[in-house]
């Protein structure tokens, strides 16, 4: 079973230049997050999705974060204008469905903004 | 607010030795607690959970125990190996309000051979 697949592994980008993260989830599941994890952190939640539904963003910046699932398969993160604070690791996961189901986490992509 | 706070930040144990590593959680409503190891470059891997019914759960070197009342659980890696070097995070969330899971600080784990 092939794992979470997510692209590009790495970027670096100037600060105020747009940037997007894209992810694949297991075959199958229905629920998607979207993760934040800063250095010698544990990973935040920014964004939840129940097939194409984002059913809790609360955690996204939505001034300059934006998601979206077409279809309720791929997704792609969004940040624009990125900031130097924005420089992290964007994690995607994904579970059967929600509700203590095991999650599955992607390797992530290491940004980082100069 | 940090709701998941992991001990200690960093753990050298020397192979064969118990490696244990601590989180309190704050929230009462929380229903699931799985532990995810996570090696450099890789995103977390679930290790094993429990659910606050049961006290202990056991998994080949790999035991969780739960102290409910204490609102305290704990992660026990028996005979620990250089692979198991990792980073180790706890978590928590709450299965009906769509497992949005609450990650402890992380323990950076070297095991010496």
């Amino acid at each position: 079973e092939a794992g979470v697949v997510q692209s590009p592994r790495y970027k670096i980008i100037e600060k105020k230049q747009p940037v997007a993260f894209w992810c694949n989830p297991i075959s199958g599941h229905n629920t998607l997050y979207w993760y934040l994890q800063n250095l010698g952190q544990g990973p935040e939640l920014l964004i939840r999705y129940e097939n194409e539904e984002a059913v809790d963003d609360s955690q996204l910046p939505k001034d300059r974060f934006s998601a979206e699932r077409l279809k309720g398969v791929d997704s792609t993160l969004k940040i624009q204008p990125a900031e130097l604070g924005d420089s992290a690791v964007y994690l995607c996961a994904s579970s059967l469905e929600s509700g203590g189901h095991e999650q599955y986490f992607g390797p992530g992509t290491r940004l980082t903004v100069t | 607010q940090q709701q998941v706070k992991q001990s200690p930040q960093s753990l050298i144990v020397q192979k064969g030795g118990i490696s244990i590593i601590n989180c309190a959680y704050e929230n009462t409503a929380f229903d699931y607690f799985p532990w995810y190891q996570q090696f450099p470059g890789k995103g977390p891997a679930l290790l094993i959970a429990i659910r606050p019914d049961v006290s202990e759960k056991k998994e080949g070197r790999f035991t969780i125990s739960f102290n409910k009342s204490a609102k305290q659980f704990s992660l026990h890696i028996m005979d620990s190996q250089p692979g198991d070097s990792a980073t180790y995070f706890c978590a928590a969330s709450i299965r009906t309000s769509g497992s949005r899971l609450t990650f402890g600080e992380g323990t950076q784990l070297t095991v010496n051979p």
